[in-house]
């Protein structure tokens, strides 16, 4: 089975700019859940997508967006972007997105922002 | 909101020597799970406990689950250089959902 793949791996904007990530999950698998990894903040979760509807929500402003599509693919949308967005966006995919299910994750898209 | 603390942030020890690293929850979990993730990838899973007071081994690593449910520990014997990388604890959120809140890692660097 493929693992799960995020486009692109690496991406540079500036400030004011958006962005869109995207992240294909393991065949089967219907949750989707987006991280933003930092040395400082650790990682810190975004948003969680299942059967295309956000099912949990992290403590990020409302520039920061998603959504799941009906084959479970998910994109994520940071509007305006600011210096501190800089980081690495990791998504990962479960099963059926209970508690107690593993998550995959992907490579990540490490995001600059000048 | 919830909190998971891990500690130590660093450590740095000899090919040979034993790590572990301490994870403390503010709330009751119903399940703890232990990521990897080496230098410039992704984080991986490596296990989870579920039950008060569980111990599991991989090999030379032990996780164990404490009984009150709020805090775990990793366990490396006699580490490798293989064993290089950030090791996360994490912990299902307070909703429904696949949520999983990290701790701040620990980076662990083996000297051959």
């Amino acid at each position: 089975k493929a693992g799960v793949t995020q486009t692109p791996r690496y991406l540079i904007k500036t400030r004011g700019q958006q962005v869109t990530l995207s992240c294909s999950p393991i065949s089967g698998h219907r949750s989707v859940s987006w991280y933003q990894q930092t040395p400082g903040q650790g990682l810190q979760f975004l948003f969680e997508y299942f059967s295309e509807t956000q099912r949990n929500k992290g403590n990020f402003p409302g520039r920061f967006s998603g959504r799941q599509f009906s084959n479970s693919r998910s994109e994520m949308n940071v509007s305006t972007l600011e210096l501190g967005d800089s980081a690495l966006y990791l998504c990962a995919s479960s099963y059926l997105g209970l508690a107690h299910n593993e998550q995959f994750f992907g490579p990540g898209t490490r995001l600059t922002v000048l | 909101g919830q909190q998971v603390m891990q500690i130590p942030q660093y450590q740095h020890v000899q090919e040979g020597e034993d790590f572990t690293t301490y994870c403390n929850s503010s709330t009751t979990l119903s399940n703890i799970q232990w990521y990897k993730q080496r230098p410039g990838g992704h984080p991986v899973f490596l296990i989870q406990l579920v039950k008060s007071g569980e111990v599991k081994k991989q090999k030379r690593l032990t996780f164990q689950f404490g009984e009150a449910k709020k805090n775990s520990s990793l366990h490396i014997t006699a580490t490798q250089t293989t064993d290089v990388g950030t090791y996360f604890c994490a912990g299902p959120g307070e909703t429904s959902g696949s949520r999983l809140t990290f701790g701040e890692g620990t980076q662990l660097t083996v000297n051959p």
